[in-house]
């Protein structure tokens, strides 16, 4: 049982290039997290969905986009990176209820 | 909004008892989850409380105060692995079940 997978989970982008981070679970999970974490600050949502086809803005959403064609995936794009983009990227998953999220390894996502 | 404090860093020796506070401030409350997350790994579930009370898990206990917006997690006989950043997520009022995190805390377990 993978749980939640992402990749790549090393990344180094020139400013203004674009990408796409992909989140995979297998737990048959409603909702799925992206989150970004930087030294000091803790897990800042970007964006969440809590359904196939749905999307919805987090805590920083800005310079982000995501999609959630399928319910095991969820995507999230950087459409022209910035320096202040150069985070550590975290995926999660849960269901309803008193579930704790499942957490993916991280993608390190430098940006020069 | 919500409003979660924790403090930045805690050091204990090994083999002493460490008690690892979080203060929150929400609007409505459906739960508060601790995590532990080791240096460049992905964080990973320790205890949840939704009710006022002591949950106790081996070596680990979490407690809430709902009327005090106060949770603690105490770790027992630690050990030098138990060194990790411990977070402290709060779940608000709501359908989305979206937790807010706090910044964690960074403790340290010497020899």
């Amino acid at each position: 049982n993978a749980g939640v997978t992402q990749t790549p989970k090393f990344r180094v982008l020139k400013t203004g290039q674009s990408m796409t981070l992909l989140c995979a679970q297998d737990m048959n999970h409603e909702y799925m997290y992206w989150y970004r974490q930087d030294p000091g600050m803790g897990l800042r949502l970007i964006h969440y969905s809590v359904g196939e086809g749905t999307t919805a803005k987090g805590e920083v959403p800005d310079g982000y986009n995501v999609s959630r064609l399928k319910k095991q995936n969820f995507l999230l794009g950087l459409e022209s990176a910035a320096p202040s983009q150069t985070s550590v990227y975290f995926c999660a998953s849960t269901n309803r209820g008193n579930q704790p999220q499942h957490f993916g390894d991280g993608t390190r996502l430098s940006i020069l | 909004g919500q409003n979660i404090d924790q403090p930045t860093e805690m050091t204990a020796t090994e083999g002493a008892i460490v008690q690892i506070n979080c203060t929150y401030q929400t609007s409505g409350f459906n739960g508060l989850f601790w995590y532990q997350q080791h240096a460049g790994e992905a964080p990973t579930f320790l205890s949840y409380n939704v009710l006022d009370g002591l949950e106790e898990k081996g070596r680990f206990s979490s407690f809430l105060s709902r009327s005090k917006g106060y949770s603690y997690l105490l770790l027992k006989e630690l050990q030098m692995k138990d060194s990790a950043s411990y977070l402290c997520a709060v779940r608000g009022a709501g359908g989305s079940y979206i937790p807010t995190f706090g910044r964690g805390t960074s403790l340290i377990v010497h020899p």
